[in-house]
């Protein structure tokens, strides 16, 4: 059964820093990952979407990194601002079709 | 409108009330997905549609979940008898395609059982 574990489930830094957010999953077989945004009372927008073929997305100050082999992804924010704030949700498309989804990691960037 | 959007906001509901939650997804959007996201965990995955065709229902936790799209756009996700564990956030979430392209998720209804 695939498992996604995302590690720090909490995140403080200053503004400015540059930091890394972890995905974890069990399963190698997967269609595609997403990295989503979760503001409170808000819905989730999605972020990057890398598919198993690729390796890494690019969007703006965000990259997403992917190994399947290893399991692993990682979002990557430069240069983080206040607005940066929210719970970073990492998803996994699985063998059937299902997004498989962990906890979250909640960031906050202190001005 | 431009995104995906559900009503009601919230909701609280007593235990043994039936509920419905409404999800307008992205228009033209053939793919639609409920989740429930308990607090401080990710989102579960409860159903799909493909078009007006339910092709997984196997996140329903139970027979009083039920879900339809009759006409391949609005979806309705009812639940009968509410209990307490009920009490979470339904998330909706709408894709142009099938699978594997971006989904697009509606603000959620959170549902309070008392």
């Amino acid at each position: 059964k695939q498992e996604v574990t995302q590690i720090p489930a909490a995140l403080s830094v200053p503004e400015g820093e540059n930091l890394v957010l972890n995905c974890s999953f069990t399963d190698s077989a997967i269609y595609n990952l997403q990295w989503f945004r979760q503001d409170p009372g808000k819905g989730l927008t999605s972020l990057l979407l890398i598919q198993s073929s690729q390796r890494e997305q690019t969007s703006g100050r965000l990259n997403a990194s992917l190994d399947k082999s290893s399991g692993r992804s990682t979002l990557y924010i430069a240069a983080s601002q206040p607005g940066d704030s929210a719970t970073y949700l990492c998803a996994v498309m699985d063998s059937n079709y299902q997004l498989i989804w962990g906890a979250g990691t909640k960031l906050i960037i202190k001005p | 409108g431009a995104g995906v959007s559900q009503s009601p906001r919230y909701k609280v509901a007593k235990r043994g009330q039936d509920v419905a939650l409404r999800c307008d997804p992205i228009s033209g959007h053939v793919s639609l997905f409920w989740y429930q996201q308990a607090l401080g965990q990710g989102p579960e995955f409860l159903t799909y549609f493909q078009n007006e065709a339910q092709l997984d229902k196997s996140g329903l936790p139970s027979d009083r979940f039920f879900a339809e799209r009759p006409e391949g756009s609005v979806s309705t996700l009812k639940i009968q008898r509410t209990q307490q564990e009920d009490s979470a956030v339904y998330l909706c979430a709408s894709s142009p395609g099938q699978f594997d392209t971006e989904a697009f998720f509606g603000q959620g209804t959170r549902l309070t059982v008392v």
